[in-house]
């Protein structure tokens, strides 16, 4: 089984600071592990994944995010937020060895504050 | 690059009827596409796996005769609620598997479809 954990439903900064939402998974062997953010009414924009290689990861509008296998973790960052990062923010999984199919954890709002 | 459609973006439709929603990947070919469904303030939660070409596979849970997925080409997968009822309304997002571009098994989202059951 595989699952993903975003222990906040909510995460508010001021615009410039630094952004952080946190994910932890659970999956048996190596996982492929993925951000994707959604606004209101929208699907979803893939944001970065991670598979292999170089811990952390650098993806698109300025996001990365860091695997930390003894953790279990793949939070994602940006060193300065833009009130147009406010969001939905899903971290998924899955397994190397499955069919494709994700599990997405509940998702974490974002709120940047001008 | 990677952009998949679905059609249409809203639906209203009343108890009884049945609604099609149609997912297409733009610019790439899928053998490979997902349907989900997603509950207000909810994360999303996947009904079946649409494979060009074969039968889809449910997910435990979802109605497969209640819920019909015909994946008939490369860039098409359709979804269609049969006699849709209220409790049968929700945002509905597809999403496609890329072969290439960002790597293996990286899927892209269409922008949902929401559906209103009166």
């Amino acid at each position: 089984a595989q699952s993903v954990a975003q222990p906040e439903d909510q995460v508010n900064v001021a615009e410039g600071n630094p952004l952080t939402v946190k994910c932890t998974y659970s999956v048996s062997g190596n996982p492929y592990l993925f951000w994707y953010v959604q606004y209101p009414n929208r699907g979803l924009q893939f944001l970065l994944k991670y598979i292999t290689g170089d811990n952390l990861v650098k993806g698109s509008y300025g996001f990365e995010a860091e695997f930390n296998k003894s953790q279990t973790s793949f939070h994602l960052k940006k060193p300065s937020a833009l009130v147009s990062d406010s969001a939905l923010y899903f971290c998924a999984v899955r397994a190397l060895s499955n069919d494709y199919k994700l599990s997405f954890g509940a998702g974490t709002t974002v709120t940047v504050r001008a | 690059g990677a952009v998949v459609s679905q059609h249409p973006s809203w639906v209203i439709c009343k108890s009884g009827t049945s609604v099609k929603i149609e997912c297409r990947s733009l610019d790439f070919q899928a053998t490979t596409m997902f349907w989900y469904r997603q509950f207000p303030k909810q994360s999303l939660m996947l009904m079946a796996t649409s494979n060009e070409g074969s039968k889809a596979t449910y997910e435990q849970g979802v109605e497969k005769d209640k819920f019909l997925i015909n994946h008939a080409s490369l860039t098409l997968s359709t979804l269609t609620v049969t006699s849709a009822h209220p409790e049968d309304s929700s945002f509905y997002i597809c999403s496609a598997r890329a072969l290439t571009g960002q790597g293996p098994g990286t899927q892209y989202f269409g922008p949902g479809t929401r559906l209103l059951v009166l």
